[in-house]
């Protein structure tokens, strides 16, 4: 079965950087658009950044754009996130999830929904 | 701009069905949009993706008692025979090149 589990959240000051990863299991990740989302304590969810199959293409937030960084490692079957610059309003539960779309076989299937999610890692920003 | 707008809360009895709305920004009536569940305390959860002739597709394990419907720009998810265990948020996404929307969420109370 597919599952999706997030690691490397923790607490870090202002400023600071951490990586969070994303370890995909259950089916070929390597066919698979990724996507990282995340939730601030009691509100809703916020797309963060998308990057492609094979990571020809990635795409941010505003919010996040300059800072974070996406990439995937297909040979590991795992999806990175690179948080630089961290700020007290980055603090959330960070999820991935995956792409319905996926590509095989030269055929690309577009759809952008997300039909597995992981259960999340916290990440808090706080002196 | 695409936008999604969702009300923040909604309430129904144990048994009964309730209807959630999302709605579409101008310009944007045919997209195609997911809905997808979360519970106290958990990760989202896949229910449905949602076209705007009203088919719609079910994630893995989905109960019959979930579907959608459309019209215009408006999607909706209908539960029916409310059990305890849909009293979560309920969110809404859609997706163009290079970006995606949540609607803000409702708040489902079964009571």
């Amino acid at each position: 079965q597919v599952q999706l589990v997030e690691s490397g959240g923790g607490v870090v000051q202002p400023g600071r950087s951490l990586r969070l990863s994303c370890a995909a299991s259950g089916f070929t990740f390597s066919n698979y658009g990724m996507h990282w989302v995340r939730q601030a304590p009691g509100k809703g969810l916020e797309w963060v950044a998308v990057i492609w199959y094979d990571g020809s293409h990635k795409y941010y937030a505003d919010s996040v754009k300059g800072r974070f960084t996406i990439s995937r490692d297909n040979s590991k079957n795992t999806l990175y996130l690179q948080m630089n610059s961290l700020r007290a309003e980055d603090t959330a539960l960070y999820y991935c999830a995956r792409e319905t779309g996926y590509c095989s076989g030269g055929s690309c299937y577009y759809s952008g929904d997300f039909d597995y999610w992981g259960q999340g890692t916290l990440v808090t920003v706080s002196s | 701009q695409l936008v999604l707008t969702q009300s923040p809360s909604a309430s129904a009895s144990l048994g009964a069905s309730v209807k959630l709305t999302c709605t579409l920004g101008s310009g944007h009536s045919s997209y195609v949009i997911a809905w997808h569940q979360q519970q106290p305390e958990k990760g989202p959860r896949y229910l449905m993706k949602l076209k705007s002739d009203g088919s719609h597709s079910k994630g893995d394990g989905i109960p019959d008692r979930f579907s959608g419907s459309s019209s215009g720009a408006e999607r909706y998810l209908t539960i029916s025979s409310l059990q305890s265990e849909d009293e979560a948020d309920y969110y809404c996404q859609t997706w163009g090149t290079g970006m995606v929307v949540f609607g803000g969420g409702t708040k489902l109370t079964v009571l």
